[in-house]
């Protein structure tokens, strides 16, 4: 399975303020996820990244607050824009195995608190 | 409304006991997957299932999915201290986007 690693691992943050999550796959990866996992939560998609193309985001969700890039078939960052108390989360960056589209694979994930 | 319904949310046993977590919708599934995250870690993969009706097993956890490919279930036997975790079920629809819609989760605390 590929290996996923974020940076940073955790942060916190004061309000108003960004910050940026970058996500290295040690394989290339056609497919990749952003989810928000709140605190005692479940996951929750944020964004689809494919690279060459737009982030395609999920209802709720909208490009000025996370914006995403993703330059290669290796790399992505999510930024969280003018953060607010509300955005403290876990963020983890996913990816599609492309030996098996079937199954995904998460990164360790961000663990963000906002002041 | 919860695509993925999961139950039970919360599962506090004594070692040794056996359990069943379930995942239901009413929607069917092109493949549903379980995760198992522990704190400060990102959600492990633990199986993947496909065909409805397919039983999986994973040494002391076997995992079935529906034959309408709607629902699936994780039955642990014997639970010990180390399957302590939050365990979650996720599914990809059988048509349309391919990121996984995840269930609301079951914390299992197994008691030594």
């Amino acid at each position: 399975s590929a290996v996923i690693s974020q940076k940073p691992s955790r942060d916190i943050c004061q309000r108003g303020t960004s910050l940026t999550i970058q996500c290295q796959v040690d394989s290339q990866v056609t497919m990749m996820f952003w989810y928000r996992q709140q605190p005692g939560q479940s996951l929750t998609l944020i964004a689809t990244a494919n690279q060459g193309s737009e982030a395609t985001y999920e209802s709720g969700f909208v490009i000025d607050k996370f914006p995403i890039s993703r330059p290669n078939l290796t790399f992505s960052t999510l930024t969280v824009s003018n953060m607010s108390p509300e955005d403290s989360s876990i963020y983890l960056c996913s990816v599609e195995d492309d030996r098996s589209v079937f199954e995904q694979f998460f990164g360790p994930g961000t663990r963000l608190t906002v002041l | 409304t919860q695509l993925l319904e999961q139950s039970p949310q919360f599962l506090s046993i004594q070692e040794g006991e056996n359990l069943t977590v379930y995942c239901n919708s009413s929607s069917v599934f092109s493949s549903l997957q379980w995760y198992r995250q522990e704190p400060g870690e990102g959600p492990v993969l633990l199986v993947t299932v496909v065909t409805g009706g397919e039983v999986k097993k994973l040494k002391r956890l076997t995992f079935q999915f529906g034959d309408a490919r709607k629902d699936s279930s994780l039955h642990i036997t014997a639970a010990q201290p180390g399957d302590t975790g939050l365990y979650l079920c996720a599914a990809r629809r059988a048509t349309g986007r391919r990121a996984l819609t995840f269930g609301s989760g079951t914390r299992l605390q197994v008691q030594p």
